[in-house]
């Protein structure tokens, strides 16, 4: 029962490196949602997808695009990682609202 | 705008006490409010939320308290064990127009010592 899958769970990029970040669901769950969490502040939308080929923006969108190509696959990317990226990154999941959704364990990046 | 707070950044309680986490938020047209628990390492987990036309909710070992007068939310936790040792997290949901929006509070740290 794996539930919500992030890989990698540890990056080091170089200032305008690019990359993108794996989340896998095995819930069969409509919504997925990409946040970022930085110290001391709560967690932050960067973008979403209420199902498969769909996605939205969240509250912080700039610097990151998305695509959900499978229902249970749902891809950050950053196309030139900047240092205010660095953050810890999570997915999550849910069947419908985003009240009760899953969260993966978390990617830690950090850009130089 | 709209915000999420907490009064307390860190919460240090001995073992089998009451734990009790505060919130306030500033958004009276929110239509939920939540708790959330992050392990170190681990994932936001959701542990109970409160409809905003109520005023109090039981789990196991967790009760949710809203008071709306004041824009306060509080989680209690009876008999406090180890396990809860985390950081707590309330959010506030609502949903216009077909979009939700889910805004996150700063966060607590929960310490309970054996």
């Amino acid at each position: 029962n794996a539930g919500v899958t992030q890989t990698p769970k540890f990056r080091v990029l170089k200032t305008g490196q690019s990359m993108t970040l794996l989340c896998a669901q095995d819930m069969n769950h409509e919504y997925m949602y990409w946040y970022r969490q930085d110290p001391g502040m709560g967690l932050r939308l960067i973008h979403y997808s209420v199902g498969e080929g769909t996605t939205a923006k969240g509250e912080v969108p700039d610097g990151y695009n998305v695509s959900r190509l499978k229902k249970q696959n749902f891809l950050l990317g950053l196309e030139s990682a900047a240092p205010s990226q660095t953050s810890v990154y999570f997915c999550a999941s849910s069947y419908s609202t985003v009240i009760e959704a899953f969260f993966g364990q978390g990617t830690r990046l950090t850009v130089v | 705008g709209e915000s999420v707070g907490l009064h307390l950044p860190t919460l240090s309680v001995q073992e089998g006490d009451n734990s009790i986490i505060n919130c306030a938020y500033s958004n009276s047209a929110s239509d939920y409010f939540i708790w959330y628990k992050q392990e170190s390492g681990k994932g936001p987990q959701f542990i109970i939320d409160i409809r905003s036309n109520m005023d109090k909710r039981q789990g196991q070992r967790v009760t949710v308290l809203l008071n709306k007068t004041v824009k306060h939310l509080s989680l209690q936790i009876a008999a406090t064990q180890p396990g809860d040792s985390a950081v707590y997290f309330c959010a506030e949901f609502h949903s216009q127009g077909g979009s939700e929006k889910l805004v996150f509070g700063k966060g607590t740290k929960l310490t309970v010592n054996p």
